[in-house]
């Protein structure tokens, strides 16, 4: 079974500086892995995704992970936070051997922007 | 491309009641997902539809929980009989049934169990 490990629970950033939210997974070979925002109150919104090929990929809002199968990461970054990203950063795993791909999620990492 | 609907966005009942929450994917997706969320957790996997079959449970539905999608449409997800541990948000995706396919979330249906 695949997991996901998140493991800054919170992590307070200044507004302008960069930001790296980590996120390892324990999967048999290589997963799908994505990485979703959620606000307040509010559902999931998709970040960006990685299935094959490129390893560095661009997401919206600023957003780029990396997946480093040596390091089974897939760390998010964005060069400088603003104030407006204040939310809570999930990264998830589906399986590839699996028809349905149910979402495994980490716990999750709550990002303050300190202004 | 509208989104998916959840409704209500909060449910407060009382134990031991029984709750139906309803979920409107976008238009032409057939897979149809319920996620549990606890506060401070990331959300659990419940169960998923293609279409109007349901083809995966996770042990954490138990036998009070029962979601449907008859037309292969929208979907209800009951509990029978809540419980305090029942406090969640709910969640609701969809997505396109061919692979990499990312799900698509809606807003949650908040319950609180008094």
């Amino acid at each position: 079974a695949q997991s996901v490990t998140q493991p800054d629970i919170h992590i307070t950033v200044s507004e302008g500086a960069s930001l790296e939210l980590r996120c390892n997974y324990s999967y048999g070979a290589t997963p799908y892995l994505f990485w979703y925002v959620q606000s307040p109150g509010q559902g999931l919104q998709l970040l960006l995704k990685y299935f094959s090929g490129d390893t560095l990929v661009q997401g919206i809002k600023g957003f780029e992970a990396e997946f480093k199968r040596s390091q089974s990461s897939f760390n998010l970054r964005k060069p400088s936070v603003h104030w407006s990203d204040a939310a809570e950063y999930f990264c998830a795993v589906g399986a590839r051997d699996n028809a349905g791909n149910m979402l495994t999620f980490g716990g999750g990492t709550r990002l303050m922007v300190k202004p | 491309d509208t989104g998916v609907s959840q409704n209500p966005r909060h449910k407060i009942t009382k134990r031991g009641q029984n709750v139906t929450f309803r979920c409107d994917p976008i238009s032409e997706h057939n897979r149809l997902y319920w996620y549990r969320q606890t506060l401070g957790q990331g959300p659990e996997f419940l169960t998923y539809f293609q279409n109007e079959a349901q083809l995966e449970k996770s042990r954490l539905l138990s036998d009070r929980f029962s979601a449907e999608r008859p037309k292969g449409s929208f979907s209800t997800l009951e509990i029978q009989r809540t419980e305090q541990g029942d406090s969640a948000m709910y969640l609701c995706a969809s997505s396109l049934s061919a692979t990499r396919q990312p799900q698509h979330f809606g807003d949650g249906t908040r319950l609180s169990i008094l």
